[in-house]
C-alpha cells in the first residue's frame, strides 16, 4: 500500500501569508496525485490534479508542484475563504490513500 | 451537466446494514472508475473503496469482508452495500468519480449521505 504523509498537520498564518504543504508517498505515484480544500460538512474541492493542473474556477493563488514522491500546495497569498483543511490523495494504485490532512488556521 | 447523488444514509442500529447509492448524470458509472470515501466526526477523509471500469473492486482494511460495491449500468448507480456495522462506520459518505486522461484523474463528488451507526 501506498503510504501518503502530510505535513505540517496543522499551521496558523495571516491573510496574505505565503503558504505550502508538502506530501510524500512511500512510493511513486507518477502524476497521479490531487490536492483538495475540505470545509466540515461539506464535499471535499478538487483544487489540483496531476501534481500541478489547476481546475476550472480555482484562483491561480493555489499551485502544485513536485514528481513521483514529493508534492508541494502553494497558496501563493492566502485569503480569508482559503482557511480549511487541505489533503493530497494518490489516485495511482489502490488503497487510493489520503494523506492526514493540513488544517490552515487563522493566526 | 456532470453531477453525482449520494442517497441511503440513515441511523442505524451496531450490526445491521444499510446500502448507500449514488446516481450519476452526465457520464457513465463505468467511466475510468468510482469510488467512496467517509469522514468520521472530527477525522480526516478515509477511503473506504473502488470499483474500476474493468470490474476491479478494492476495499480498505476497515472495511473489508463487511461492505461490497457494486453498480447498476443500466441506471448508472453506484452502491455500497454496509454490513455488520460499527460504531466507528459513523461518518460522511461520500461518492465520488474519476474522470482520468493523460496522466490526470480529476475527481467528481456528490456531497455527501450521513451514517450514523448507534443503539
Amino acid at each position: 500500500d501506498i503510504q501518503m504523509t502530510q505535513s505540517p498537520s496543522s499551521l496558523s498564518a495571516s491573510v496574505g501569508d505565503r503558504v505550502t504543504v508538502t506530501c510524500r508517498a512511500s512510493q511513486s505515484v507518477i502524476t497521479y496525485l490531487n490536492w483538495y480544500q475540505h470545509k466540515p460538512g461539506t464535499a471535499p474541492k478538487l483544487l489540483i490534479s496531476g501534481i500541478y493542473n489547476l481546475e476550472r474556477g480555482v484562483p491561480s493563488r493555489f499551485s502544485g508542484s513536485g514528481s513521483e514522491t514529493e508534492f508541494t500546495l502553494t497558496i501563493s497569498s492566502l485569503q480569508p475563504e482559503d482557511f480549511a483543511t487541505y489533503y493530497c490523495h494518490q489516485t495511482y494504485s489502490p488503497p487510493l490513500t489520503f494523506g492526514g490532512g493540513t488544517r490552515v488556521e487563522i493566526k | 451537466e456532470v453531477q453525482v447523488v449520494e442517497t441511503g444514509g440513515g441511523l442505524i442500529q451496531p450490526g445491521g446494514s444499510l446500502r448507500l447509492s449514488c446516481a450519476v448524470s452526465g457520464f457513465s458509472v463505468t467511466k475510468n472508475y468510482m469510488f467512496w470515501v467517509r469522514q468520521a466526526p472530527g477525522k480526516g477523509l478515509e477511503w473506504v473503496s473502488v470499483l474500476y471500469g474493468d470490474g476491479r473492486e478494492f476495499y480498505a482494511d476497515s472495511v473489508k469482508g463487511r461492505f461490497t460495491i457494486s453498480r447498476d449500468k443500466s441506471r448508472d448507480i453506484l452502491f455500497l452495500q454496509m454490513n455488520t456495522l460499527r460504531a466507528e462506520d459513523t461518518a460522511l459518505y461520500f461518492c465520488a468519480s474519476a474522470q482520468c486522461s493523460g496522466g490526470s484523474c480529476p475527481t467528481i463528488w456528490g456531497q455527501g449521505t450521513q451514517v450514523t451507526v448507534s443503539s
